[in-house]
């Protein structure tokens, strides 16, 4: 079992431009959960993905937009990028099956110069 | 609004000894909690998951407890190494019916010492 996989690993952008980072659950979860890690904070809640539909979303401005595709894999979007979206971009996986226990990838780290 | 908050902040100790860390939530309706590390510039590591309605669980070394009702939890690590050095994260889920979004606290960083 590979677990989550996210990529790419790291990632330079200049602002305004716009960026796609991808997950892969781990298998036999069907729940995409995308969260924003800012250095020395925890983890925020960005929006979170369930038979291909947005089911939950935290404080984030609509530049954030995701998908979720038929085999569960996911995308999170960012649009007209600030600097203040250089963090690390965290992607968990579950299940109702597993109560919902978190799995998490090892992140996209993205950098707006 | 839920918030969860970690204490202490860092805590350094020598090989051996036995830790506490805290975590505490200001609404208690939640789905379950989960604890989890993360090493430097690295994603997290699930370490321990417990559901709204058990009040402990135990892996290995470590065991964490949940009360609800006082809205606290604590990740107990016994006879601590080095290899232990990291951020310790704790985690609420939200009811399971809107979503199960997980807040976090800002963390402890533990430093075991040889």
């Amino acid at each position: 079992d590979a677990g989550v996989t996210q990529s790419p690993t790291h990632l330079i952008k200049t602002r305004g431009q716009q960026v796609t980072l991808r997950c892969s659950p781990k298998s036999g979860h069907d729940t995409v959960s995308w969260y924003q890690q800012a250095l020395g904070q925890g983890p925020q809640f960005i929006f979170q993905y369930y038979e291909e539909e947005e089911r939950q979303r935290g404080n984030f401005p609509d530049r954030f937009s995701g998908h979720q595709f038929p085999n569960y894999s996911s995308e999170l979007n960012v649009n007209a990028l600030l600097l203040g979206d250089s963090a690390l971009y965290l992607c968990a996986s579950s299940s109702d099956r597993g109560g919902y226990e978190q799995y998490f990838g090892p992140g996209t780290r993205l950098t707006v110069t | 609004k839920q918030e969860v908050t970690q204490i202490p902040a860092a805590l350094s100790v020598p090989e051996g000894e036995n830790l506490v860390l805290n975590c505490s939530f200001t609404d208690s309706a939640i789905y379950n909690l989960q604890w989890f590390r993360q090493d430097p510039g690295k994603g997290l590591t699930s370490l321990l998951l417990i559901q709204s309605s058990q009040r402990e669980q135990t892996s290995g070394r470590l065991n964490a407890s949940l009360d609800k009702s006082s809205g606290r939890s604590t990740l107990y690590i016994a006879a601590s190494q080095p290899g232990d050095s990291a951020t310790y994260l704790c985690a609420v889920g939200g009811s399971n019916q809107a979503g199960t979004a997980l807040i976090f606290g800002k963390g402890t960083t533990l430093s075991v010492s040889s």
